[in-house]
Parts: C-alpha cells; structure tokens; sequence
C-alpha cells in the first residue's frame, strides 16, 4: 500500500520570505500523481499544484513550485514570497496512476509571521 | 475544474438521531467519495460513491452506520445513522475529473 510522510508537524515563515515544505511518499507503481492541498481555517481543501509522475519537469503555479524526485520518492512545495493567506493546513498526497483512493499525509501547519 | 457544494455547512444534532448531508458537483464525474476529518488530523476515506450501485466502502466504515446514495453523476448523499459524540467530525464530499480530485466546503457535525 502506498504511505505519504510529511515530517513536519508544524512550520512557520517570515512574510515575504520562502518556505519548503517537505512530503515522501513510498510506492511500487511508475504511473501516478502527486498533489498539494491547502486547508485554511474555512476548512475548503484548496487543489494547490499537482504533479505527473511521468513528466520530469517540475510543476509551478504562481509562487508555488515543486521539487520532485521520483527516485528518491520526495516531492516538496516551495512557496515564495510567502503572504499572510499562505497561513494554513497543506497536506500532501498521492494517487495512482489507476485511479484509485487518494492517500493523504498527516498535514504541515504553516504559520506565516507578519 | 469541478465545484463542490455541500449542505447543511454544520449542524448540532442529539445522540441517537441521523444527518443526512448533500454533495452537489456542478459537472458530471466518475468518482466520488465521502471523507471524515477529525479536527487536526488528516482526511480518512469513508466510501467510495458508485453511480447506480453500493457503495465501497473502507475497512471500519460499514453501509448500516454510513449510508450512501449516489442517484446521478453530480449528486451523492451521506447519512450518519445512530450518531454518537465520536461522530462528530467535519465531513468533506470529493469528486474526480480524470487525475485531479477537488473537495466540497465541509459539514462540520456536532454530536451532543
């Protein structure tokens, strides 16, 4: 089965400044998908970028960028310039290229200090 | 993208009683699903919503206490039967289109 490790509980960053947060994840299949979720406090799970495992290129959106490393089974968020609506749950997951279930990590609090 | 609505956004019901929450896509999908998300934790998947069949539905959930109906491809219901205060939860509506899967806004249940 596949798992998705956010080692980060909670994190925080300086207005304006930059952020990475981190996701691994452990899976046998070639094919599948990889996402970010943003959950404010309204608590709407908000599609942030998402992630084709077999495009090598990183995905971006905006200010919010990707690294993924498909051998070593990572794919972390980087945030620039980071805005005080930043504030929220961002929780990684992963789907298989199939189309089944969607698994989530456990979820990073981003804090962001004015 | 699809847009998700929910109703009702949250309601405080007695023990004992069922809730029956609504999901509204605003396009046709293949998949839906029912999530429950504890305050703090992570989304745990209930069911998975099959158009014109029973649900699927993961291990610890059972059709007796989690009912589903999903008559059309842009609408599906949950009813929390029998409610307890472990029922309590927010309860987020999903919808897929091809590889991306968006979320309604939530029910947030209270279980008194």
């Amino acid at each position: 089965a596949q798992t998705v490790t956010q080692s980060q509980p909670e994190m925080s960053v300086q207005e304006a400044e930059t952020v990475t947060l981190s996701c691994t994840y452990d899976t046998s299949e070639s094919d599948y998908y990889l996402f970010w979720y943003k959950q404010p406090p309204s608590r709407q799970m908000i599609l942030v970028i998402r992630q084709e495992a077999y495009k090598q290129q990183n995905a971006t959106e905006n200010r919010f960028s990707v690294n993924f490393q498909k051998a070593a089974k990572s794919f972390s968020l980087k945030i620039s310039d980071s805005q005080l609506g930043d504030a929220a749950m961002y929780f990684c997951a992963y789907l298989s290229g199939g189309y089944q279930k969607v698994t989530f990590g456990i979820g990073t609090k981003l804090q962001v200090i004015p | 993208s699809a847009v998700i609505s929910q109703k009702p956004s949250r309601d405080i019901c007695q023990r004992g009683t069922s809730l029956t929450i609504q999901c509204q896509v605003d396009s046709q999908v293949t998949m839906m699903f029912w999530y429950r998300q504890q305050p703090g934790q992570s989304l745990t998947l209930i069911a998975t919503a099959n158009q014109g069949s029973e649900a699927t539905y993961e291990s610890g959930f059972v059709i007796d206490k989690f009912p589903i109906s999903r008559p059309n491809l842009t609408f599906s219901t949950l009813t929390v039967s029998n409610m307890s205060p472990e029922d309590s939860s927010i309860y987020l509506c999903s919808a897929r289109q091809g590889g991306e899967q968006y979320f309604g806004p939530g029910t947030r249940l209270t279980v008194t």
